[in-house]
């Protein structure tokens, strides 16, 4: 089944520690996104790559880094920097007008 | 820019009751226009979309948007909801033909149906 995958669905860290979320698809989309969730706050775009070995800092870039080396994977690393990291994170890819969605992962940062 | 307000952070509901969640969107340009829902701890899931044609649309689960272009609208409607129907609502806006460009969400609506 083609779809998008995120692991783990729970992850616990230690403050000061960085940690790297994972994101694949096999629907062969050019586009993949990073989005957090807060209660209360929506959907807010941390970053977004169109195309592989490109990407653009979204409204909350800031303690996040990204890199985007292959087509299928675009994994999200939650620095030391990011003063509030606690959330639910999203990984979405776009073909055509739609954005398809994984099933998130869960960081808790103790 | 576009920007989405949704009007109600929480909406309770009756079981077999209607019910309306409206949707409200800022654009100086043409637009396509989305719902998707979020059951606990999982990803968004589409339940309809409006990109161009007939201003109702119709999507899974018995839900239906109406566009509303003067009053900047998209507000979705269910004329009778069941319990598995709670969960959050995200509207979503995006440019027309913006290519790879992210969709720009509202905060949600928390829809709760009581027995």
């Amino acid at each position: 089944d083609g779809g998008i995958t995120q692991s783990p669905k729970y992850l616990f860290r230690k403050e000061g520690q960085n940690v790297t979320l994972s994101c694949e698809q096999n629907l062969n989309h050019d586009a993949m996104y990073w989005y957090r969730q807060d209660p209360g706050q929506g959907l807010r775009l941390i970053y977004y790559s169109q195309i592989v070995n490109d990407f653009q800092k979204g409204d909350i870039a800031e303690g996040y880094s990204v890199s985007r080396e292959k087509k299928e994977s675009f994994p999200l690393t939650v620095t030391s920097a990011q003063k509030n990291p606690t959330a639910f994170y999203l990984c979405a890819s776009k073909y055509y007008n739609e954005q398809f969605f994984g099933p998130g992962t869960r960081l808790t940062v103790l | 820019a576009q920007s989405v307000t949704q009007l109600d952070s929480q909406v309770p509901v009756f079981e077999e009751a209607p019910v309306e969640l409206r949707c409200n969107y800022s654009s100086s340009v043409s637009v396509y226009l989305f719902w998707y829902v979020q059951y606990p701890n999982q990803g968004l899931q589409l339940l309809l979309k409006y990109l161009s044609g007939s201003t109702l649309v119709k999507g899974i689960n018995g839900f239906e948007a109406e566009f509303n272009k003067s009053q900047t609208s998209f507000h979705l409607r269910k004329p009778s909801v069941h319990i598995s129907d709670t969960a959050e609502y995200f509207c979503a806006v995006s440019v027309s033909n913006s290519g790879n460009t992210p969709l720009v969400f509202g905060k949600g609506t928390r829809l709760s149906v009581i027995a």
